[in-house]
């Protein structure tokens, strides 16, 4: 079962530069979301979306952009790298509904240097 | 807007003891409530739910009421593991219908239990 799959688990990347973080699932699941975790701050969402072809800006959305071309994948990009984009990132999707859990990804720890 | 407040950690209980830790919310609407929790290097899990008020969730020893008078979720269980050590989060989604079901998170209580 391999639920949720996150690509890469950890990156380093320097200020200014470009960079796609994957998340895919097979749960055919329609609810995707990304987050950001913070040491001592929890989670939160960047962005999320209800099936493919629509997104929605979450909480802290700015420096990122995402699209959803198909069911399955919710790619993540940041276009110019900066050091407050240091984080772990969480991708999670659930089933339709207000009671639905989400299912993690395991994350992708990034650092911007 | 959706608040959430934990307790802060860490906390540090013995095997076997009794363990609380507290949620409180501030949500308009009908939330729906949970925990989940977080091992070491690993992306979180649902530990339980509850969906309307006096609702108990209980999973793996673990319970939590829905109190809408005291706007509270607090996580209990009995008797706590060296295999229980972890984060835990409190988090809520707001019922609306159509909204994404976007959880809001508190910050998070890491518990770690010793021998």
């Amino acid at each position: 079962n391999a639920g949720v799959t996150q690509t890469p688990k950890f990156r380093i990347l320097k200020i200014g530069q470009s960079m796609t973080l994957q998340c895919a699932q097979d749960m055919n699941h329609n609810y995707m979301y990304w987050y950001r975790q913070d040491p001592g701050m929890g989670l939160k969402l960047i962005y999320y979306s209800v099936g493919a072809g629509i997104t929605d800006k979450g909480e802290v959305p700015n420096g990122y952009n995402v699209s959803r071309s198909t069911t399955e994948d919710f790619p993540l990009r940041l276009e110019l790298a900066a050091p407050s984009q240091t984080s772990v990132y969480f991708c999670a999707s659930s089933y339709i509904g207000e009671n639905q859990p989400q299912h993690f990804g395991d994350g992708t720890r990034l650092s911007i240097l | 807007g959706n608040s959430v407040t934990q307790m802060e950690g860490p906390v540090t209980l013995s095997e076997e003891a009794f363990l609380t830790i507290n949620c409180t919310y501030t949500a308009t609407g009908y939330p729906s409530l949970f925990w989940y929790v977080q091992y070491p290097g690993e992306g979180l899990q649902l530990l339980l739910k509850a969906t309307k008020a006096d609702d108990k969730g209980s999973n793996k020893g673990f319970e939590a009421t829905y109190r809408k008078e005291t706007t509270s979720f607090h996580l209990e269980k009995g008797s706590v593991q060296v295999s229980d050590s972890a984060v835990y989060f409190c988090a809520l989604t707001d019922g609306v219908t159509g909204g994404g079901n976007k959880l809001t998170f508190g910050t998070g209580t890491q518990l770690k239990v010793e021998l």
